[in-house]
């Protein structure tokens, strides 16, 4: 599989400010990644599909403005989530298309918001 | 609007015995097929996928796909409590060759 990082592992911050979350492929050059959003006992929701050097693609009901992707490099993806507040309390995870292993995706560790 | 259902559990068995994990899709297009483990307060982990109908082995697990029923499940044999964890079914989405959807995982409880 595929090897991806995310920083920070957990992150508490005060309402109304931003969080950046960082990804990265640590093994392959990805042009594609993705962010999901889970809240506690649900599953993976599909926020955002990251294209290198082009814009996200949101999925339905997701916030652009919100949550802010870029996908700079072929190794790292940023998500920034602005004005954060309490209701964005979750945990966040990308994850690499690296076309391995019958086009599976694999994911990073995740990462924990908690907005006070 | 394209769905992936499976059984929420908790689904118990004991230490030894086979786990059985059903998943069920609404896309007929789907053609890619997954099966995640994920801890708790831990990102899932891919544990095998399928792409043809019938059955496919790794080690002791087994992912079975019946495309005409559009149902895919999982055989966890010899059971072992480090297998309690949330198994996550996936399929892709559509025509996607990489955009896949979750279904909600199946809490699976191992009893020593």
């Amino acid at each position: 599989g595929a090897v991806v990082s995310q920083h920070p592992s957990w992150v508490i911050c005060k309402s109304g400010t931003s969080v950046k979350i960082e990804c990265r492929s640590l093994d392959f050059q990805a042009t594609t990644m993705f962010w999901y959003r889970q809240f506690p006992k649900q599953s993976l929701m599909l926020m955002a599909t990251s294209n290198e050097g082009s814009k996200a693609t949101y999925e339905q009901g997701v916030e652009k403005d919100k949550f802010l992707i870029n996908h700079a490099s072929l190794t790292l993806s940023t998500l920034t989530v602005t004005s954060a507040h309490p209701e964005d309390s979750s945990f966040y995870i990308c994850s690499v298309f690296p076309g391995l292993a019958g086009n599976a995706q694999f994911f990073g560790p995740g990462t924990r918001l908690t907005v006070l | 609007q394209k769905e992936v259902e499976q059984n929420s559990g908790p689904l118990s068995v004991p230490e030894g015995a086979i786990a059985s994990l059903n998943c069920t899709y609404s896309d007929r297009v789907s053609q890619s097929f997954f099966w995640y483990r994920q801890y708790s307060g831990k990102s899932p982990e891919l544990i095998m996928s399928i792409y043809s109908n019938g059955d496919k082995e790794d080690g002791r697990f087994t992912a079975q796909l019946n495309k005409a029923s559009q149902y895919v499940s999982l055989l966890i044999r010899d059971s072992q409590p480090s297998d309690s964890a949330t198994d996550l079914c996936a399929v892709n989405a559509g025509t996607s060759y990489d955009k896949v959807i979750f279904g909600p995982g199946t809490s699976l409880s191992v009893i020593p």
